[in-house]
């Protein structure tokens, strides 16, 4: 049973317009969550991440929201370019576990010029 | 450029042989991990290590041990390998907390 559930599985946008991923999570004694991105060809790189204790935080054309009462998150990615073309990876962890990351299934952004 | 190094990007192997997947990193760090990629699964950490000779399970070390004899080398080993351990396998090192590097990974395939 997965822990972190993301979606779409696959998204496609045109330039220019906002990328949007949405993940959930079950356990609430998760407290940190990372976003990875991933070229194809290549390994997943950290990209962004943030703590509960914040709902939002941006970092140039990428942003996470965060709500904890629902226990959702989601990465927004404005103004979408064709470089953003990869696979992108929503993640959790719990700092007294240690260094064990939950990662959701992966969704596959194809920006179209 | 900081590197995380895998040995091989793509293995095929028979089923019951015994496999070495290799990782070097050039960063001094002390935490190195072990990750198999599946579609629609995401990545699963299977082993990591925080320091020299020691070492954590993850969430799916079956069929799996491995050796962290140096800092910079972390090899993951499958005793013997089965088909269904066929998979994009990624191996990431931090110096502390989770990992934010990872190497380009090995595509294993077991025949």
């Amino acid at each position: 049973q997965q822990q972190v559930k993301q979606s779409p599985q696959s998204l496609i946008v045109q330039k220019g317009g906002i990328s949007i991923i949405n993940c959930a999570y079950e356990n609430t004694a998760f407290d940190y969550f990372p976003w990875y991105q991933q070229f194809p060809g290549k390994g997943p790189a950290l990209l962004i991440a943030i703590r509960p204790d914040v709902s939002e935080k941006k970092e140039g054309r990428f942003t996470i929201s965060f709500n904890k009462s629902a226990k959702q998150f989601s990465l927004h990615i404005m103004d979408s370019q064709p470089g953003d073309s990869a696979t992108y990876f929503c993640a959790a962890s719990k700092r007294a576990a240690g260094n064990m990351l939950t990662f959701g299934g992966g969704t596959r952004l194809m920006v179209k010029p | 450029d900081v590197k995380v190094t895998q040995s091989s990007r793509y293995l095929v192997k028979r089923t019951g042989e015994k496999v070495f997947l290799e990782c070097v990193q050039d960063m001094d760090h002390e935490n190195m991990f072990w990750y198999r990629q599946d579609p629609g699964l995401g990545l699963r950490l299977i082993y990591f290590s925080y320091d020299v000779k020691m070492k954590e399970k993850g969430d799916i070390p079956e069929g799996y041990s491995v050796s962290r004899e140096k800092k910079e080398r972390f090899s993951l080993i499958l005793e013997s390998a089965s088909t269904n351990q066929t998979s994009m396998y990624l191996c990431a090192s931090s110096s502390r907390g989770l990992p934010g590097r990872f190497g380009a990974g090995t595509r294993l395939s077991v025949l």
